[in-house]
């Protein structure tokens, strides 16, 4: 079982639609949870950080952590042409000095039709 | 926001030569930075983490003596893939952290091909 599962999509959806994206994990022992956006051929660039379970709210977009359900997501409201790239959730645990060891989902291919 | 800048970002070479690719972090010091390999369609794959100063720490299964990492200063670390065969041929991404943060700041990947 991999740590960190994500469907890797692709996920089709017109243009103003409400996009929901997963992330599972098997490892309690994560604290830290981040979304990346990819553009083909591009590195990955973090739009949304979370500690500990809870909510975040940032323009668009909305990133919930649920720890209980080792469960994780990302939803992007008024969904636009240019929100189409691949989705990487990336999570990691307090390991003393290697906070950032991150441990990535498959990520989620994007398309927003127009 | 931080900025990491690698290079090159597009490089060919020939089996069995060597290529170096940079990793700079531009506006912050970074004391530990990672690397990672991605294949198409999969998802980034931690091969090594560098700190400045001391040798880098290789994941399970990467050769060490065929990835060479150096972290020189707190702005520079390198990876350089040693007689690089077509199966190198990979996406490699490199990733800083701030000496006060807990985010990671990505380079813009460098997209090795061997022929």
């Amino acid at each position: 079982q991999k740590e960190v599962e994500q469907d890797p999509g692709p996920l089709s959806v017109p243009e103003g639609a409400i996009v929901s994206l997963n992330c599972t994990y098997s490892n309690s022992a994560f604290q830290y949870f981040m979304w990346y956006r990819q553009y083909s051929r591009k590195g990955p660039e973090l739009l949304m950080y979370t500690y500990s379970s809870g909510n975040k709210e940032d323009g668009r977009f909305t990133a919930q952590v649920d720890k209980s359900s080792k469960y994780i997501s990302l939803f992007i409201r008024d969904s636009q042409p240019s929100d189409s790239a691949t989705y990487l959730c990336a999570m990691s645990a307090d390991y003393g000095g290697a906070t950032n060891k991150l441990i990535f989902g498959t990520g989620t291919l994007l398309a927003v039709q127009p | 926001g931080a900025v990491v800048s690698q290079h090159p970002s597009r490089v060919i070479c020939k089996s069995g030569t060597s290529v170096k690719i940079e990793c700079r972090s531009l506006d912050f010091q970074a004391t530990t930075m990672f690397w990672y390999r991605q294949f198409p369609k999969q998802s980034l794959m931690l091969m090594a983490t560098s700190n400045e100063g001391s040798k880098a720490t290789y994941e399970q299964g990467v050769e060490k003596d065929k990835f060479l990492i150096n972290h020189a200063s707190l702005t520079l670390s390198t990876l350089t893939v040693t007689s690089a065969h077509p199966e190198d041929s990979s996406f490699y991404i490199c990733s800083a952290d701030r000496v006060s943060g807990t985010e990671a700041f990505f380079g813009q990947g460098t997209r090795l091909t061997v022929v």
